[in-house]
């Protein structure tokens, strides 16, 4: 069974503060990884799509990376409009869908 | 481009009664899903549909019917409402079925079953 976990659950950062956040996968012949952001009362909106470990994507102030057991999003001098759930999700071969991790909370304060 | 739209935004029912929730595309695609949200969990599908004609279950299709209306529309009912489908809903689409395929999603229907 496909597995994804992201950790850590919530994340409180003081704006200009740079961190990771995790994304653990076990999944059979990994076909795509993805992250979204989400806003509160929004649907998910596509940041980054990672298909082989050692790729990386770069949007504004996020960076998304992928080994073959994890993927991280860097966040680089956040700012409070950063403050969203960021979701991961990824799919394999095996079982043909996508699996969604339950989502970090980012919290950016001024 | 509008994207993906759903309506109703928000509704409440009594159990026992039934309700469909629709979903458009404007984007051409030729797969759209179903999706629930709830606290504490990742997104679950419920069915999705990888081509106009063609709808299959996914992980918690129980108590739920979909109809591919056409390439743009994918409706999802609920045939008799339960407390336990309390949710928000999602739809979403991709330019093709498959896991390396990213989806885009609309902005949700909140459902509270009484």
């Amino acid at each position: 069974e496909d597995q994804v976990t992201q950790s850590p659950e919530a994340l409180r950062l003081q704006e200009g503060e740079s961190s990771s956040l995790n994304c653990s996968y076990t999944v059979s012949g990994l076909r795509g990884l993805f992250w979204y952001r989400q806003d509160p009362g929004k649907g998910p909106e596509f940041l980054f799509t990672l298909y082989s470990a050692g790729e990386e994507k770069e949007k504004e102030r996020l960076k998304a990376t992928l080994t073959k057991k994890e993927s991280f999003l860097h966040i680089t001098a956040p700012k409070p409009e950063d403050s969203a759930t960021y979701l991961c999700t990824a799919g394999g071969t095996s079982y043909g869908k996508l699996t969604f991790g339950q989502g970090t909370i980012l919290t950016v304060h001024p | 481009n509008a994207g993906v739209t759903q309506t109703p935004k928000f509704q409440v029912l009594k159990t026992g009664q039934s309700m469909t929730l629709q979903c458009a595309q404007d984007m051409n695609h030729n797969s759209m899903y179903w999706y629930r949200q709830d606290p504490g969990m990742g997104l679950r599908l419920i069915y999705y549909s990888a081509s106009e004609g063609t709808t299959d279950k996914g992980e918690v299709p129980n108590g739920y019917n979909v109809s591919r209306l056409n390439k743009r529309e994918f409706s999802l009912r609920l045939e008799s409402a339960a407390p336990s489908q309390t949710s928000v809903y999602f739809c979403a689409s991709s330019e093709l079925a498959g896991v390396d395929n990213e989806q885009f999603f609309g902005p949700g229907t909140r459902l509270t079953v009484l």
